[in-house]
């Protein structure tokens, strides 16, 4: 089945410690991206990334990083977790190109305490 | 239409009836779009989509109808049923080389048996 797996779904963590949010796609997509969806302020892009290790900043990267060393996985990586990183995280790909939708993962939501 | 604050629109409709969900997009250099539904506890779900060069697309029991003069979207449901009940998005294209897609707040869709 075609499909963007994240891990892990749900995740309560203290202020300060590193995390990693994992996400895998199997349909040989180009183009990965990260979104945070907040109440009132809709999905906000965190990073993006086109191709094997290019990465770009989004809208809102501030305390979050990316990798992308092959081109089915695409983490994101939170060095320092703070409050304000509490949201609820989507992972999405979609193939190179003008048209197509994104493919979205099941979401992990993210508590920051 | 598109959320102001913190409070998604809503529509209700009565099993059967049609819906129109509208959105109202910024970037008159928008060159393709797509609705999404995001179901409880899920991550959003490509609906139909439509280029700038059209002003309406259909597919199962969906519309989508476009009008640019006012930089207007509008999702038709034909015949709601009540799984159709989600929040769904309208997304928007500004076109250049990383495809980035804009996400809408979105609007709740309820549907009443």
């Amino acid at each position: 089945e075609a499909q963007v797996t994240q891990n892990p779904r749900y995740l309560i963590t203290v202020t300060g410690k590193k995390l990693t949010v994992t996400c895998s796609q199997n349909m040989n997509h180009e183009y990965m991206s990260w979104y945070r969806q907040d109440p009132g302020l809709g999905l906000r892009q965190i990073y993006y990334s086109m191709n094997v290790e290019v990465t770009d900043k989004g809208d809102v990267p501030e305390g979050y990083k990316v990798s992308r060393k092959e081109k089915r996985n695409f983490p994101l990586i939170l060095e320092s977790p703070s409050p304000n990183q509490t949201s609820l995280y989507f992972c999405a790909s979609r193939l190179q190109g003008p048209l197509g939708g994104y493919t979205f993962g099941s979401g992990t939501r993210l508590t920051v305490v | 239409g598109e959320s102001v604050g913190l409070h998604l629109p809503t529509l209700s409709v009565q099993e059967g009836d049609n819906s129109i969900i509208n959105c109202a997009y910024s970037n008159s250099a928008s060159d393709y779009f797509i609705w999404y539904k995001q179901e409880s506890g899920k991550g959003p779900q490509f609906i139909i989509d439509i280029r700038s060069n059209m002003d309406k697309r259909q597919g199962q029991r969906v519309t989508v109808l476009l009008n640019k003069t006012v930089k207007h979207l509008s999702l038709q449901i034909a015949a709601t049923q009540p799984g159709d009940s989600a929040v769904y998005f309208c997304a928007e294209n500004h076109g250049g080389s990383n495809y980035k897609l804009t996400f809408g707040k979105g609007t709740l869709l309820t549907v009443n048996p």
